[in-house]
């Protein structure tokens, strides 16, 4: 079992507020990564993280950022919430030590919803 | 660049019977390839994956699947499915020299009485 968590699960919010979405794991993962992932697609890579100090933005662009001050934690901040980023996001965590393949272990989601 | 497609957006089938769920995918270099699932309102769980090689390949739960590379397939089985496995199965795919997965859209496995 990961242990990999994410807070809030669920988050209703109006438009223009500021969010952050939480992802801690317990595992000592180096990489760490944020999906958007909406009904019936697939999951599309936003940010990702190789370790401390380190972010990169994914295949699918988005309007949010992230920070990696910590090595188990790996916030998602948007700075003023739009109807558009109504989404469930999911944070993922793999260890970069050794080989690839690279064996993702995922969180529960944080599904958000912006009025 | 690499690809996957889910050929079934959806999957009925009833209790007990055999399911498979098919995955096919594009690169041109070796891949590793993953199956996850997805309960509801959950995130996702590693059922099995391929890094070399039988091609067949046993996971969790009773699953497994079987790499064919000149099909460029990995599709996912199970003999005797449950109420339980009702849930979303994606498939993913690495390519050999990084680290990134990409996804497919996904199967809905629906299995009734």
């Amino acid at each position: 079992e990961a242990d990999i968590y994410q807070t809030p699960r669920y988050l209703v919010i109006g438009t223009g507020k500021k969010i952050t979405l939480e992802c801690s794991q317990t595992m000592g993962h180096d990489k760490m990564y944020w999906y958007q992932q909406d009904p019936g697609m697939e999951l599309h890579l936003i940010h990702y993280s190789y370790g401390v100090n380190s972010t990169e933005k994914g295949d699918l662009s988005s309007e949010s950022t992230v920070s990696r001050i910590r090595t188990e934690h790996f916030p998602l901040t948007l700075e003023s919430a739009r109807p558009s980023h109504t989404s469930q996001y999911l944070c993922a965590s793999s260890d970069l030590r050794g080989l690839p393949p690279n064996t993702q272990y995922f969180g529960p989601g944080t599904r958000l919803t912006v009025l | 660049a690499q690809s996957v497609t889910q050929l079934d957006s959806q999957v009925p089938v009833f209790e007990e019977a055999p399911v498979e769920l098919r995955c096919n995918y594009s690169s041109s270099v070796s891949v590793y390839l993953f199956w996850y699932v997805q309960y509801p309102n959950q995130g996702l769980q590693l059922l099995l994956k391929y890094l070399s090689g039988s091609t067949l390949v046993k996971g969790i739960n009773g699953f497994e699947a079987e790499f064919n590379k000149s099909q460029t397939s990995f599709h996912l089985r199970k003999p005797s499915v449950h109420i339980s496995d009702t849930a979303e199965y994606f498939c993913a795919v690495s390519e050999n020299s990084g680290y990134a997965l990409n996804f497919g859209k996904g199967t809905s496995l629906l299995v009734t009485p």
